[in-house]
């Protein structure tokens, strides 16, 4: 596709249950990150990849959060018995090469979790 | 460290006027410094961006200051448009290619 694309847009889930976010980045992009973006914030840095390997994982809050992206390009964020606090907007954004050298992210529109 | 702080929280702009927001840093590390714009729903999406080593960059109506020994920066909307209105987030490039945000300020410009 022309862009990073995101599923689903939206989640809602009751607490305590198991939810993945798929992340499709542009054609091309060796670099994808994981943001999270809760209301009224900046997006909030989270897991970051170079190719297949998690460069930088940082950023997950505890061990419930866990993303692979196993061929280097598809990447899935899951998250293991969610909390209300988990719920906010996760934005995906890809790059040419880790962002050494134009430093754009394209960030997707971003999967809306809510749990209840 | 690791923070960029960023403000005015909100601002709003008559049509045709200048908005101007800051950013401030602290981890001389950083090495890029982007600006994203958001619109409501949507991802964002870089606007401008500088490296350290100048001072000064425009492109069209949007302009980045940077003062690198007071390790703050500026973005000027010159001409503000009610189409600007959207959420601004200056960001920063760390160690290991991990990009930092600012909370974001919240423009309003008034047709």
């Amino acid at each position: 596709g022309a862009g990073v694309s995101q599923t689903p847009s939206n989640k809602v889930t009751e607490k305590g249950k198991y939810v993945e976010l798929r992340c499709d980045p542009i054609s091309g992009h060796t670099a994808l990150y994981w943001y999270r973006q809760s209301l009224g914030q900046g997006p909030e840095f989270l897991i970051y990849f170079q190719g297949t390997g998690a460069a930088d994982d940082s950023g997950l809050p505890n061990d419930r959060f866990f993303a692979v992206r196993p061929e280097g390009s598809v990447s899935t964020l899951k998250i293991q018995r969610t909390e209300r606090g988990d719920s906010a907007v996760y934005l995906c954004a890809s790059s040419l090469s880790g962002g050494a050298n134009t430093g754009e992210l394209f960030f997707g529109e971003g999967s809306r979790l809510t749990v209840l | 460290q690791q923070q960029v702080k960023q403000s005015p929280q909100s601002l709003i702009v008559q049509k045709g006027g200048i908005s101007i927001i800051n950013c401030a840093y602290e981890n001389t590390a950083f090495d890029y410094f982007p600006w994203y714009q958001q619109f409501p729903g949507k991802g964002p999406a870089l606007l401008i961006a500088i490296r350290p080593d100048v001072s000064e960059k425009k492109e069209g109506r949007f302009t980045i200051s940077f003062n690198k020994s007071a390790k703050q920066f500026s973005l000027h909307i010159m001409d503000s448009q009610p189409g600007d209105s959207a959420t601004y987030f200056c960001a920063a490039r760390g160690y290991g290619q991990n990009f930092v945000f600012g909370p974001g300020t919240r423009l309003s410009v008034l047709p």
